[in-house]
């Protein structure tokens, strides 16, 4: 069965201080894995796309990067507004087009 | 543009009865997912519409939930007989051709007394 772990399941942070949540996952294959960030009583909003094992997006503060078996997202020097959920999923080769999600980091920024 | 719109945005509905939530997706898109987001829980997939093919309904938990796209274009997901258990935000996303990212409506927030 195809598995997304994501940890810590929270996370604060002083503003300014740095920190990496994890994406673990089990698939059969993997076509692409995914990060978004949702606001509470909004939707998952779209981060980035990591498709092989190696390949590295930045967007801001964030920096995502990508294993046989997990994945990062690098935080740098973040902000209160980088407060959070934030969600990884996988879309997995020869089956649905669906994404399997893990539960999701909740991060709190302190200013 | 316009993202994925979603009605309505909130739904409180006694138990028992039927509920109609509705999708509009991006304009030009022709992948189509409806997702369920319950209190402490990972989004959960429910079914997926690609075009004119037969859509992947392995994640309805019930015969209970059906859904249809119309046109290509705007979905409707029903729930009959509704449970307290049916209570979560629904999501709808869609993609250009199924492959890539996925973007997301605001949800509707199902309440079921």
């Amino acid at each position: 069965e195809d598995q997304v772990t994501q940890s810590p399941e929270a996370l604060r942070l002083q503003e300014g201080e740095s920190s990496s949540l994890n994406c673990s996952y089990t698939v059969s294959g993997l076509r692409g894995l995914f990060w978004y960030r949702q606001d509470p009583g909004k939707g998952p909003e779209f981060l980035f796309t990591l498709y092989s094992a190696g390949e590295e997006k930045e967007k801001e503060r964030l920096k995502a990067t990508l294993t046989k078996k997990e994945s990062f997202l690098h935080i740098t020097a973040p902000k209160p507004e980088d407060s959070a959920t934030y969600l990884c999923a996988v879309q997995v080769q020869g089956g649905s087009e669906k994404l399997v999600f893990g539960k999701g980091t909740k991060l709190t920024v302190n200013p | 543009g316009a993202g994925v719109s979603q009605s309505p945005s909130n739904k409180v509905t006694e138990k028992g009865k039927d509920v109609e939530l509705r999708c509009d997706p991006i304009s030009g898109h022709t992948a189509l997912y409806w997702y369920r987001q319950s209190l402490g829980q990972g989004l959960e997939f429910l079914i997926y519409f690609q075009g004119n093919s037969a859509p992947d309904k392995s994640g309805l938990p019930s015969d209970r939930f059906s859904a249809e796209r119309t046109g290509g274009s705007v979905s409707t997901l029903t729930i009959q007989r509704t449970q307290q258990e049916d209570s979560a935000v629904y999501l709808c996303a869609s993609s250009f051709w199924g492959l890539g990212e996925q973007y997301f409506g605001p949800g509707t927030r199902l309440t079921v007394t």
